[in-house]
């Protein structure tokens, strides 16, 4: 089954713990993205990747780091977590970047991280 | 930037009944996308329009795109009980070029049984 697989799915942290949510997806897609869903701001993208080792930010992506060694792969990194960071992130593929031609994205069922 | 922006905010009807949510964009693209999010899960792909497509189907959604209005309609018909979720369009930042997906805040549709 064609999914995008996150973990954890739930998280409570306190500032300053480095922590990491993995994003893994069986599709063999090109393209992959970061969001963060925050009530009254909608999805705002993090960071994404174009291929392996191609990554760049969103729109929001400070606090955060990204790495693409797999194409598979792309986990998303806080390295030093605070309460503004706490929010409902999602992890999403397709074929290729969004353009000319777009494809659809999949995404994750999301994970909600609370940093205390 | 580019960012689709959703009308109305928030939509309450009666099972049976069409649902018709808005969008409108602000450059220009060559296609568009409608996605649904069930309460806090993952967005759902529904369809995507070209911008050589005025319209298309799929199943109980209808999907206008007007490229001279940069805007686009998802209209439900017949709704369900299950079709209670936000609606988010979603089209490409970059315009016509490489770009990436951009999401508003969304309709959410409430179907009352």
């Amino acid at each position: 089954e064609a999914q995008v697989t996150q973990n954890p799915r739930y998280l409570i942290t306190v500032t300053g713990k480095k922590l990491t949510v993995t994003c893994s997806q069986n599709m063999n897609h090109e393209y992959m993205s970061w969001y963060r869903q925050d009530p009254g701001l909608g999805l705002r993208q993090i960071y994404y990747s174009m291929n392996v080792e191609v990554t760049d930010k969103g729109d929001v992506p400070e606090g955060y780091k990204v790495s693409r060694k797999e194409k598979r792969n792309f986990p998303l990194i806080l390295e030093s977590p605070s309460p503004n960071q706490t929010s409902l992130y999602f992890c999403a593929s397709s074929l290729s970047s969004p353009g000319q031609t777009s494809y659809e994205q999949y995404f994750g069922p999301g994970t909600r991280l609370t940093v205390t | 930037s580019q960012q689709g922006e959703e009308d109305p905010q928030a939509l309450s009807i009666q099972e049976g009944e069409n649902a018709t949510m808005n969008c409108s964009y602000k450059t220009s693209i060559n296609n568009l996308q409608w996605y649904r999010q069930n309460s806090g899960r993952g967005l759902v792909h529904l369809i995507l329009i070209r911008s050589n497509e005025r319209e298309k189907h799929s199943g109980r959604l209808r999907v206008t795109l007007d490229t001279s209005k940069k805007s686009s309609s998802l209209l439900i018909t017949a709704s369900r009980a299950a079709d209670t979720a936000s609606y988010f369009c979603a089209p490409p930042s970059g315009g016509t070029s490489y770009g990436k997906l951009t999401f508003g805040q969304g309709t959410i549709l409430t179907v009352h049984p």
